[in-house]
């Protein structure tokens, strides 16, 4: 069975700042993996995935994140913080041995609360 | 522009109704899902659809029905039998193709239930 675990509920940074939000993920074969924001009241907006390739992938508003097979981590990053990016962060996992099926294999993290202090 | 529409935003209902939430795409996309928020849970999954006609369960579909008429179009229902039904709830869209399974998804803006 896959998971995802992202073990901070929230995480203050001030505006400024490098941020990072925290994602392990554990699936018997090898990972698609994704990270979304949810502003309040609002759905969830794509802002970067790993499918192979470079470990560091770069994603919307300047947000990236680093693949670590080895720690099983796949933590979103951005090297300057602004107010603006205060809003909930979803990390997401799929077992890329799935052979067919979509989102329904997806399984979702409980979420972290960035708090981006002026 | 091309996306999801989910309506309405917010939604009340009172206890032993049953209500009907709406989700539309326009991005060709073969595949919809319905998803359950609630505070410190993540997203938990109600329904799917790869295809038109077509639907299965998720992992918490009791006391919800759907249906997939069109392939633009996956209303959820919301029925008496769902014994705590206050939460926020959102339909995706992904694409279906197998080469594409890493594809990401795109989400409605949700829809607020309120059960008074």
């Amino acid at each position: 069975a896959q998971s995802v675990a992202q073990p901070e509920d929230q995480v203050n940074v001030a505006e400024g700042n490098p941020l990072t939000v925290k994602c392990t993920y554990s699936v018997s074969g090898n990972p698609y993996l994704f990270w979304y924001v949810q502003y309040p009241n609002r759905g969830l907006q794509f802002l970067l995935k790993y499918i192979t390739g470079d470990n560091l992938v770069k994603g919307s508003y300047g947000f990236e994140a680093e693949f670590n097979k080895s720690q099983t981590s796949f933590h979103l990053k951005k090297p300057s913080a602004l107010v603006s990016d205060s809003a909930l962060y979803f990390c997401a996992v799929r077992d890329m041995s799935e052979n067919s099926g979509g989102y329904q294999k997806v399984t979702f993290g409980t979420g972290t609360k960035l708090q981006v202090i002026p | 522009d091309g996306g999801i529409t989910q309506s309405p935003k917010y939604l009340f209902r009172k206890e032993g109704q049953n209500v009907t939430l709406s989700c539309e795409q326009n991005l060709n996309h073969d595949a919809m899902y319905w998803y359950r928020q609630d505070p410190g849970q993540g997203l938990r999954l109600i329904y799917y659809s790869q295809i038109v006609n077509d639907f299965q369960k998720g992992d918490i579909a009791e006391g919800y029905s759907v249906s997939r008429e069109k392939k633009e179009s996956f209303p959820l229902t919301v029925t008496s039998a769902q014994k705590n039904p206050t939460a926020f709830y959102l339909c995706a869209s992904s694409a279906r193709n197998n080469r594409a399974r890493g594809t990401e998804a795109f989400f409605g803006q949700g829809t607020r239930l309120t059960v008074v």
